[in-house]
C-alpha cells in the first residue's frame, strides 16, 4: 500500500498569513493526488485535483504543485473561513490512502 | 450539477447487516467508476472500496478491514450504487461517502454521507 504523510499534523496562523502545508506518498503517484477540506461535522470539499487543478468555485488564494512523491498545497492568503483540517488522497494505486490530515487553527 | 445523495445508515447491533445506497445525478453514471469512502468519529478518512463501470469490467476492489464482509454493486438503470454490510461490527461505526473516481483531467464528486452506528 501506498502510505501518504502530511507535514506538519497541526499549525497556528493569523489571517493573511501564507500557509504551506505538505504530502508525501511512499512511492510515486505521479499527478494522481487531491487535496481536501474538512470543517466539524461536514463533508471533505474537494480543493485540487490531479496535484494542481483548482476546482471549480475553490477561491484562487488555495494552489497545489508536486509530482512523484512531493506535493504541497498553498493557501496564499489565510481568511478566517480557511481554518479547517485538510486532508491528501492518492487515487493512482488501489488501494485508495488519505494521509492523516494537517489541522490548521487560529493563533 | 453533480448530486450523489447517500441513504440507509442508522443503528445495527454488532453482528447485523444493513445496506446502504447512494442515488447519483448530474452525470453519466454507467461510465463512472465508483467508490465508498468512510470516517469514524474524530477520525480520518479510510477508503471502503471501488467498482470500475460495466464497460470496465465492472469489478471491485476493497479495503482489507471490509474484505469478505462488505459488497459494493451498481444499478446503472437507476443511477444508484450500493453497498452491502454484513457481520458489522463496531469499528464500522462511521460516515459512509459515496464517492466518484477522479482523473487526470476531471475532478472527483463526494456525497454529504449518512451515519452508520454499530452498537449494541
Amino acid at each position: 500500500d501506498i502510505q501518504m504523510t502530511q507535514s506538519p499534523s497541526s499549525l497556528s496562523a493569523s489571517v493573511g498569513d501564507r500557509v504551506t502545508l505538505t504530502c508525501r506518498a511512499s512511492h510515486s503517484i505521479n499527478k494522481y493526488l487531491n487535496w481536501f477540506q474538512q470543517k466539524p461535522g461536514k463533508a471533505p470539499k474537494l480543493l485540487i485535483y490531479a496535484a494542481s487543478n483548482l476546482e471549480r468555485g475553490v477561491p484562487s488564494r488555495f494552489s497545489g504543485s508536486g509530482s512523484g512523491t512531493d506535493f504541497t498545497l498553498t493557501i496564499s492568503s489565510l481568511q478566517p473561513e480557511d481554518f479547517a483540517t485538510y486532508y491528501c488522497q492518492q487515487s493512482h494505486i488501489i488501494p485508495v490512502t488519505f494521509g492523516p490530515g494537517t489541522k490548521v487553527d487560529i493563533k | 450539477e453533480v448530486q450523489l445523495v447517500e441513504s440507509g445508515g442508522g443503528l445495527v447491533e454488532p453482528g447485523g447487516s444493513l445496506r446502504l445506497s447512494c442515488a447519483a445525478s448530474g452525470f453519466t453514471f454507467n461510465t463512472a467508476w465508483m467508490n465508498w469512502v468512510r470516517q469514524a468519529p474524530g477520525k480520518g478518512l479510510e477508503w471502503v472500496g471501488r467498482v470500475k463501470s460495466k464497460d470496465a469490467g465492472g469489478t471491485t476492489d476493497y479495503a482489507a478491514p471490509v474484505k469478505g464482509r462488505f459488497t459494493i454493486s451498481r444499478d446503472d438503470s437507476n443511477n444508484t450504487l450500493y453497498l452491502q454490510m454484513s457481520s458489522l461490527k463496531t469499528e464500522d461505526t462511521a460516515v459512509y461517502y459515496c464517492t466518484t473516481n477522479g482523473g487526470p483531467d476531471w475532478p472527483p464528486y463526494w456525497g454529504q454521507g449518512t451515519l452508520l452506528t454499530v452498537s449494541s
